[in-house]
């Protein structure tokens, strides 16, 4: 099973809808989870952290499922500029007290008009 | 105001030849990083130095060889490039313990 795993879509959604992408991990002692979008041909920025809580900004809401290990990005009201690779970070491992992240494949948005 | 710089966004290059590529970040990070995003898109890390130490080596061929002269440089020196080395390479950097990284724009390396 791969460390991370997403759909990779394309996902096509109309304009003002609203979309979820999940994405699955394999390691349970994981600890820290983001979201990264990447636009076609450029480089990926982060999106939003996930807390165990749950977070919100905006039309952007993340959730964690330590149980199911999944977090989950829903997008309210898409936009046309939503159009992009959205990419699951987990931090599987944190050796040394150093970052490592791994990177899921991405899903693929495209917003329609 | 460039935050992580790459440098050249395009190399085309012939199997057998060795290419280089630089990376500086002007964020004061204390850690960089390589990555490589191959055509199916899949970004997988290559390297990662915390000041100037290599903290981080995935199994990648030894043909690749990361040189941090300081903890704001991280270049890449490839030996005998080979037709699967094509893909795009990032750079990144971030501050140890954050979470937060920052990536250069990416260079498109086109091996023939």
């Amino acid at each position: 099973r791969k460390e991370v795993e997403q759909d990779p879509g394309p996902f096509n959604v109309p304009e003002g809808a609203t979309v979820a992408f999940n994405c699955t991990y394999s390691n349970s002692a994981s600890q820290s989870f983001f979201w990264y979008r990447q636009d076609c041909r450029k480089e990926p920025k982060l999106l939003m952290s996930v807390y165990s809580s749950g977070n919100e900004d905006g039309r952007f809401t993340a959730q964690l499922n330590r149980a199911s290990q999944y977090i989950s990005l829903l997008i309210r009201d898409s936009k046309l500029s939503d159009s992009a690779t959205y990419l699951c970070v987990v931090n599987p491992r944190y050796s040394g007290g150093y970052q490592k992240v791994t990177f899921g494949i991405g899903t693929k948005l495209q917003v329609i008009p | 105001d460039t935050a992580v710089s790459q440098t050249p966004k395009y190399l085309v290059t012939q199997m057998g030849n060795d290419k280089s590529i630089k990376c500086e970040q002007n964020l004061g990070h204390d850690t960089m990083y390589w990555y490589k995003q191959d055509s199916k898109k899949f970004l997988k890390i290559m390297f990662s130095y915390n000041n100037k130490e290599l903290i981080i080596n995935e199994t990648v061929p030894n043909r690749f060889s990361p040189k941090s002269p300081d903890k704001a440089h991280l270049n890449l020196h490839i030996n005998s490039l080979e037709l699967g080395d094509s893909a795009v390479y990032f750079c990144a950097s971030s501050q140890q313990g954050a979470h937060e990284q920052y990536f250069g724009p990416g260079t498109r390396l086109t091996v023939t």
